[in-house]
């Protein structure tokens, strides 16, 4: 299986903006799926985009998916000190691989006050 | 609804010492996973197991070994602990259809001295 690889390393904003975080990856896909780790937690699962949709929404969360570029990016709107955690991308490849994940170093996002 | 439950959450060992962590599912998963988180770095698959019965294994297996117990448990198993493996670790569960997303527990921090 394939790592998503996740960008920018770190990102701080303010609360209130729009943050915007990038992921790449290198061969064809199932789906690819994003996750959220807060400080001491384990992973929650967002978003699942499939490789035939385009873009796919969840409350304040945007996920849009280019198979062409083989990249996603999550947008997160209005944000809150609470979103403050680490997102991950890991992608489904189409053959093989079961349903194993691999995960990059993710991106670090604070939220500040 | 507990979802994936790990134990303990916390350990210390020293160099040498043998230890069992432990995992439980209750949300009917045929597939389990157990990863390693280190600092910088993302999570690293150590062993999975696919379906009852069968285990497999990952990226990083060297030094542990796996018991899938029955459907709801699989447990991780350090014979004989080195400081290199002091990390922390999460035990995961999915379905086996694909396009399904990874359940995480919270984690056991293992640190050994």
């Amino acid at each position: 299986s394939q790592q998503g690889e996740e960008d920018p390393q770190a990102l701080s904003i303010q609360e209130g903006e729009n943050a915007t975080m990038n992921c790449s990856y290198k061969t064809s896909i199932n789906n690819l799926q994003w996750y959220r780790q807060n400080s001491g937690r384990g992973l929650v699962h967002l978003i699942l985009i499939r490789s035939n949709e385009r873009e796919k929404h969840s409350g304040r969360l945007r996920v849009t998916l280019d198979t062409s570029k083989k990249s996603s990016s999550l947008l997160i709107t209005a944000s809150r000190a609470a979103d403050t955690a680490s997102y991950f991308c890991p992608p489904m490849g189409v053959t093989g691989g079961g349903n194993k994940l691999t995960f990059g170093t993710g991106t670090q996002l604070k939220v500040e006050l | 609804n507990a979802g994936v439950t790990q134990t303990p959450k916390f350990q210390v060992l020293k160099t040498g010492q043998s230890m069992t962590l432990q995992c439980a599912q209750d949300m009917n998963h045929n597939s389990m996973y157990w990863y390693r988180q280190d600092p910088g770095m993302g999570l690293r698959l150590i062993y999975y197991s696919a379906s009852e019965g069968t285990t497999d294994k990952g990226e990083v297996p060297n030094g542990y070994n796996v018991s899938r117990l029955n459907k709801r448990e699989f447990s991780l198993r350090l014979e004989s602990a080195a400081p290199s493996q002091t990390s922390v670790y999460f035990c995961a569960s999915s379905t086996e259809i694909s396009n399904q997303p990874q359940h995480f527990g919270d984690g056991t921090r293992l640190s050994i001295l």
